[in-house]
């Protein structure tokens, strides 16, 4: 089975901050990595697919790059609305399994 | 507009069934993969189940296999879980997803991502 890793866990940040969020996958996945935003008590938000491509109304102060084990999603100005937990997902398994990474909470300083 | 409405959840006794439905508008059901996920309280989230668009391929999780069936009925837009033997470690909200997809170069259509999400519904498993 393929593990996904993310840091840091959490991180404080402030708004107009560059913020960058680590994932790693436990073998290769090409670009089958997706990242996807939570808030609490909401359902998840899909916010970058195939590594690097934007969802559809997602701002692009969002963006997305790696492929093989190594990605990063970053946030280039940190705004209000941004304060959440982030998670990415392999979709290399399709469509016997999929697995989400841990997450990052991101957090005001 | 994409709409998912999880329906089913409520507490159970450990060894129980439950039955979660979701309801889908908004765009051509029977096209799409659908599956399930999950999040244990203040917990990651974890991919339960997918079915393919006619119901001819279900896949599972390690955890599930052979306690939950997922199921649809095309012609109702609706999307199932039957869950059996439940667990005091299947205590979570389970959200329906629509499966985002491309094609492969065999004109498959292979699910890839999560790309619509219902409100979820929570499933408590406790004596």
């Amino acid at each position: 089975d393929i593990q996904m890793t993310q840091s840091p866990s959490s991180l404080s940040a402030s708004v107009g901050d560059r913020v960058t969020i680590t994932c790693r996958a436990s073998q290769s996945i090409s670009s089958y990595l997706n990242w996807y935003q939570q808030k609490p008590g909401k359902a998840p938000k899909l916010l970058i697919y195939a590594a690097s491509s934007l969802q559809s109304g997602v701002p692009s102060r969002f963006s997305g790059s790696g492929s093989g084990t190594d990605f990063t999603l970053t946030i280039s100005s940190l705004q209000p609305e941004d304060f959440a937990t982030y998670y990415c997902q392999q979709s290399y398994s399709t469509p016997f399994g999929f697995t989400f990474g841990p997450g990052t909470k991101v957090d005001i300083k | 507009e994409v709409q998912l409405v999880e329906s089913g959840g409520g507490l159970v006794q450990p060894g129980g069934s439950l039955r979660l439905s979701c309801a889908a508008s908004g765009f051509t059901f029977s096209s799409y993969w659908m599956s399930w996920v999950r999040q244990a309280p203040g917990k990651g989230l974890e991919w339960v189940a997918n079915i393919k668009q006619d119901g001819s391929e279900k896949y599972y999780v390690d955890s599930v296999k052979g306690r939950f069936t997922i199921s649809r009925d095309n012609a109702k837009n609706s999307l199932y879980l039957q869950m059996n033997s439940l667990r005091a470690e299947d205590t979570a909200v389970y959200y329906c997803a629509r499966d985002g997809y491309y094609y492969d170069s065999s004109g498959y259509q292979t699910p890839i991502d999560f790309d619509y999400w219902g409100q979820g519904t929570l499933v408590t498993v406790s004596s």
